[in-house]
């Protein structure tokens, strides 16, 4: 299997409910990403692995909890989320992160996960 | 700040027509990197095209070229020969320094046969 997968592509959970995604890069990239995409707002980046180690957390609530085992795995585990965070969930892969200045990192993007929460 | 914006909601192209998508951009950095993405309805974001802020030609990738005027801190989107398959959300896209990719709010495209 190539490029990003993300597992489930669809949830619905409840708000007291505990669930996780996962994603996995078969490109040999060492960076990973997960972004929320909510109807008619930009791409949200929320968190950033490079080479394992997380590089960003962009105030993101701690009802996410990021996990990133190897270079190739992330998963998003989600706890007592909130009706306003359902969206698409998108995880990315590229090279190395953060980029160089003007670098061509360019992200390698799943098929996102889309999270309805009730 | 880095910002993106692309003021065109919504287009509507003619199959075969050519179409072009605004993007303009907002940094202090001189050194920058300036993407494409095409989102379908299935939701994976697909890489289309790429800009050097010091590449002094516009970037071509297939039917996808971009239109890259520093100056302005303008860099569109031209789709030549528009296809049905080409329907689908796009997103312009910059990196500077050491800033994540910043996204643009998208335009929709529609292609009418």
């Amino acid at each position: 299997e190539t490029g990003v997968t993300q597992t489930p592509r669809h949830l619905v959970m409840g708000m007291t409910n505990k669930k996780s995604l996962k994603c996995e890069q078969h490109l040999g990239h060492n960076a990973m990403y997960w972004y929320k995409q909510s109807a008619k707002k930009p791409l949200e980046l929320m968190f950033v692995y490079n080479f394992k180690e997380q590089t960003e957390n962009n105030s993101v609530p701690s009802r996410f909890s990021p996990e990133c085992p190897n270079s190739s795995h992330l998963f998003l585990h989600l706890h007592t989320l909130q009706p306003e965070d359902s969206a698409l969930y998108l995880c990315a892969s590229s090279q190395e992160a953060p980029p160089l200045a003007g670098g061509r990192y360019e992200r390698y993007f799943g098929p996102g996960t889309r999270l309805t929460v009730t | 700040a880095q910002k993106i914006t692309q003021t065109q909601p919504g287009m509507f192209v003619q199959e075969k027509e050519a179409v072009t998508l605004d993007c303009t951009y907002d940094t202090s950095d001189q050194s920058y990197g300036l993407f494409w993405y095409k989102q379908p309805s299935s939701g994976e974001m697909i890489f289309l095209i790429y800009q050097g802020s010091y590449d002094e030609q516009n970037a071509t990738e297939g039917r996808y070229s971009l239109n890259f005027q520093k100056a302005r801190k303008s860099a569109n989107l031209v789709i030549s020969a528009s296809q049905l398959g080409d329907s689908a959300m796009y997103f312009c896209a910059m990196s500077s320094g050491n800033t994540p990719l910043v996204f643009g709010k998208g335009t929709r495209l529609s292609v009418i046969a």
